[in-house]
């Protein structure tokens, strides 16, 4: 089945304890992307990659960090995680071209004491 | 980059067709109209996306004005099962080394019985 896994699904950790979720799609996508949901403000997107070893930012990459060293891997480190971080997560990917639906993932539910 | 405007919310009688408006002004002639739902904090699910013509697939139907400046999403029969966010977007950058892609606060459809 074609699909992209997340994990873990829920965390909840303190301010400062380095973390990483994890992405994977078995599709073989070259594009793809982390957002964050948070109440009113919609979908932001935080990384993407457009293929192995090439990442860039987007629109909140403050406080991320992200890698590519895989085509079917694309983790998103919190290095130092603060409060303002609590917010659902999603990694999305798709086949690179001029057109073509995201696949998303189901989401992970971070929490920062 | 091209933003889009959506109505917060909508509601919908169960059986019917539920329409849902998008504002895309400042779009530009290479750029794609997508259209993504998310039903309760799941990741979002592709619906539907289109560059000049209508377009119709087993979800819905996509219409986009001829000068491309609004589209309008058809569910031709909704269910209390489309009760979601609907989210309308726009593709930023035509590069295959440049993907973007910007969420907005999307409509909130509601189905009811």
């Amino acid at each position: 089945e074609a699909q992209v896994t997340q994990n873990p699904r829920y965390l909840i950790t303190v301010t400062g304890k380095k973390l990483t979720v994890t992405c994977s799609q078995n599709m073989n996508h070259e594009y793809m992307s982390w957002y964050r949901q948070d109440p009113g403000l919609g979908l932001r997107q935080i990384y993407y990659s457009m293929n192995v070893e090439v990442t860039d930012k987007g629109d909140v990459p403050e406080g991320y960090k992200v890698s590519r060293k895989e085509k079917r891997n694309f983790p998103l480190i919190l290095e130092s995680p603060s409060p303002n971080q609590t917010s659902l997560y999603f990694c999305a990917s798709k086949r690179q071209g001029v057109s073509g639906e995201q696949f998303f993932g189901p989401g992970t539910r971070l929490t920062v004491l | 980059d091209a933003k889009t405007t959506q109505p917060p919310s909508m509601d919908c009688a169960e059986g019917r067709a539920a329409n849902l408006p998008c504002n895309h002004s400042t779009i530009s002639g290479n750029e794609y109209v997508y259209w993504y739902r998310q039903i309760h904090s799941q990741g979002p699910q592709y619906i539907i996306h289109g560059l000049k013509n209508n377009e119709t697939n087993e979800m819905a139907s996509l219409i986009i004005t001829e000068d491309r400046k609004s589209s309008t999403l058809i569910l031709p029969h909704a269910t209390l099962r489309d009760t979601a966010v609907y989210y309308c977007i726009v593709r930023v950058g035509v590069k295959t080394s440049y993907d973007k892609v910007i969420f907005g606060p999307g409509t909130s459809l509601s189905v009811i019985p």
